[in-house]
């Protein structure tokens, strides 16, 4: 089975302060990506990796960056939390589209809250 | 514009009636279609795909989907709900995006199953 896990399933941050949520994934998948779950949006992408150190920009990406310098390993980084940053983050991996695989596998999330 | 619709916030449904869940997309292209459940506090799970083939595909738990592509639909069912499939469900297609492809979420369906 594809494990995907996450560092933290709840983090409590202040305003302004630099916040790291990490994801490691044990299925030697080449694509992982970063969401955030808001009640009536759905899941909306803020940035994804196609291969080491690749990224690429999601939907929302402001605020946001992202580090990926093993296969396993991606990292999202919040450099100054912000409140409307209070969200649910998955983290999800998928292997390459010519495996005729498509769907994602997802982590457990992280419940961010930033006072 | 590409999106995926999921016009009903909310599904409720006695245990042992059949149960369906609405998704209407818009995409460019042939679609790659997909069902997730989330159960409370946990992360998205893969349920099943459309990519080609068969308009009626099957997945986990006794849920299948049927892809009408005249319609637009992929419409999630079950011929008889139980109470454990109360929980949040997404539909989501498989998309062009720059430089490839993204996955589009719908903004989700809960639902409920009644003993």
């Amino acid at each position: 089975d594809v494990k995907v896990t996450q560092s933290s399933r709840y983090l409590v941050k202040r305003t302004g302060e630099k916040v790291f949520l990490e994801c490691v994934q044990d299925m030697d998948h080449e694509n992982m990506f970063w969401y955030r779950q808001d009640p009536g949006l759905g899941l909306r992408l803020i940035y994804f990796s196609y291969d080491v150190k690749m990224k690429e920009k999601g939907d929302i990406p402001e605020g946001y960056s992202v580090s990926r310098e093993k296969k396993e390993r991606f990292s999202l980084i919040l450099e100054s939390a912000s409140t409307n940053q209070t969200s649910m983050y998955l983290c999800a991996s998928s292997p390459t589209p010519g495996t005729g695989l498509y769907e994602q596998y997802f982590g457990p999330g992280t419940r961010l809250t930033v006072t | 514009a590409q999106s995926v619709a999921q016009p009903e916030d909310q599904v409720n449904v006695a245990e042992g009636n059949p149960l369906t869940v609405k998704c209407t997309y818009s995409v460019s292209g042939n679609p790659y279609l997909f069902w997730y459940v989330q159960y409370p506090n946990r992360g998205l799970q893969f349920l099943l795909k459309y990519i080609t083939g068969d308009n009626l595909v099957k997945g986990s738990y006794g849920f299948e989907a049927e892809f009408n592509k005249s319609q637009t639909s992929f419409h999630l069912k079950k011929p008889s709900a139980l109470v454990s499939d109360s929980a949040l469900y997404f539909c989501a297609v498989r998309a062009r995006n720059t430089g490839g492809f993204k996955t589009i979420f719908g903004a989700g369906t809960r639902l409920f199953v009644k003993a």
